[in-house]
């Protein structure tokens, strides 16, 4: 079955930086698109950034333009997220996602658990 | 382009008709999802480009709408269906999510 497996989350301080992992099986990796999502404490989902199967596109939230870098190695069945410049704003549980088995990987139909990323000082 | 939901918070007995709306800033064509979320849960989608039901979703989640208005229908609440609900669209980048709506019980 489809699982996706994120790590990598933890305390970081306002400016500092922190790579997220999240890790696929269940699936041809190398098939679909995939996106990362991220929901603050207590508040609504947003979408961060999507990734091409063949990362040949990738799109960002303009939130995180210019400081996230959305990255993929399908010889390892791995997502990537470097997040930069980080700010309090940032602060949430970041979802890996993707749209397998409906028609587009712009839709969130299998998540992972998450992972919490704090920044505070 | 922003996504509209309402009402934010929607409170209604068991067996009730819910329907709740999310209003796009311009046309999204038929590229509208909805989601559901309940707490400590991740999002599980419901509906997309409009009116599809994702795999294992109940006939009592309908979805109906184009362009910039849309709705979704629980025909009858069960109580597992009170939760919080978001709308998406895929019609452009960047994908945006609507501020999402809390269906209570009453």
């Amino acid at each position: 079955q489809v699982q996706l497996v994120e790590s990598g989350g933890g305390v970081v301080q306002p400016g500092g930086s922190l790579k997220l992992s999240c890790a696929a099986s269940g699936f041809t990796f190398s098939n679909f698109g995939m996106n990362w999502v991220r929901q603050a404490p207590g508040k609504g989902l947003e979408w961060v950034a999507f990734i091409q199967s063949d990362a040949s596109d990738k799109n960002y939230a303009d939130s995180v333009k210019g400081r996230f870098t959305i990255s993929r190695d399908n010889s390892k069945n791995m997502l990537y997220l470097q997040m930069n410049s980080l700010r309090g704003e940032d602060t949430a549980v970041y979802y890996c996602s993707s749209g397998i088995g409906v028609p587009s990987a712009s839709l969130f139909h299998y998540w992972g658990q998450g992972t919490l990323v704090t920044v505070s000082s | 382009i922003v996504l509209t939901q309402s009402p934010a918070t929607l409170s209604l007995s068991p067996g009730e008709r819910a329907t709740l709306s999310c209003r796009a800033s311009q046309s999204v064509l038929s590229y509208l999802a909805w989601y559901q979320q309940k707490p400590g849960q991740t999002p599980r989608l419901l509906i997309y480009d409009t009116s599809n039901r994702a795999t294992g979703i109940p006939a009592r989640f309908s979805g109906s709408g184009s362009g910039t208005d849309f709705t979704l229908t629980i025909s009858s609440l069960e109580p597992e269906d009170f939760a919080v609900y978001y709308c998406q669209q895929r019609n452009s980048w960047p994908l945006t999510f609507g501020g999402g709506t809390k269906v209570e019980i009453k």
